[in-house]
């Protein structure tokens, strides 16, 4: 198992507040990602990143915002929290470059995701 | 583009006995990754079991299983002798092999709910 981790697990905070969501990752993965997932429904992929420097929009569009300035961190940013953006946000990394299926390579890990209430 | 279809919402399956959990996928690709994640209660996305689709040899993780049939595009997964532990949401992922051509090149499908009766 890849070892991926998210903080907060669970947080509760109010309408307009900023809030970031910490994501980290020991392995030296070059690719992370950011899933949002809604209760019973499935997974959208809401940002990416291939590198340092390197980030994406995914196919859900979110008004969040990530950075990825060091490999082993992808942190996940809400300006301003709205009720909407109540949901679970999966953290999740891939060695997608060079490193063979059975070691790992090309299989996404995911953290334990955070949950996020906004009230 | 991609699509992956589990037609079992639900399955129910009396501890220490077997289930088999349905999936079909859609895709033009010649090489891809198939994979079966598990999704407890906890929610985080735990990896099940995966297969590369051009080794024709069916891949097992202890009582994990699977059966890929890849002119069927199927990929079911067989859980035996279950336990209670393995009560949760099971999803099947289809991923391109060219998966730096963007984004993650992940497709899932919608789930099962996999319920484990004592």
């Amino acid at each position: 198992e890849a070892d991926i981790y998210q903080t907060p697990r669970y947080l509760v905070i109010g309408t307009g507040k900023k809030i970031t969501l910490e994501c980290s990752q020991t392995m030296g993965h070059d690719k992370m990602y950011w899933y949002q997932q809604d209760p019973g429904m499935e997974l959208h992929l809401i940002h990416y990143s291939y590198g340092v420097n390197s980030t994406e929009k995914g196919d859900l569009s979110s008004e969040s915002t990530v950075s990825r300035i060091r490999t082993e961190h992808f942190p996940l940013t809400l300006e301003s929290a709205r009720p909407s953006h109540t949901s679970q946000y999966l953290c999740a990394s891939s060695h997608d470059q060079g490193q063979g299926f059975w070691f790992g390579g090309n299989t996404i890990y995911f953290g334990e995701g955070s949950w996020l209430t906004v009230v | 583009a991609q699509t992956v279809t589990q037609s079992q919402p639900e399955m129910s399956v009396q501890e220490a006995e077997t289930v088999t959990l349905s999936c079909t996928y859609d895709t033009s690709e010649s090489d891809y990754y198939l994979f079966w994640y598990k999704q407890p209660p906890s929610r985080q996305m735990i990896l099940v079991i995966r297969q590369e689709a051009y080794k024709q040899q069916n891949a097992t993780e202890n009582r994990f299983s699977v059966n890929f049939q890849k002119a069927a595009k199927s990929f079911s997964l067989k859980i035996s002798d279950s336990q209670l532990g393995d009560a949760a949401m099971y999803f099947c992922a289809y991923r391109s092999y060219d998966s730096g051509g963007g984004a993650d090149g992940l497709t899932f499908g919608k789930g099962t709910h996999l319920i484990i009766q004592p």
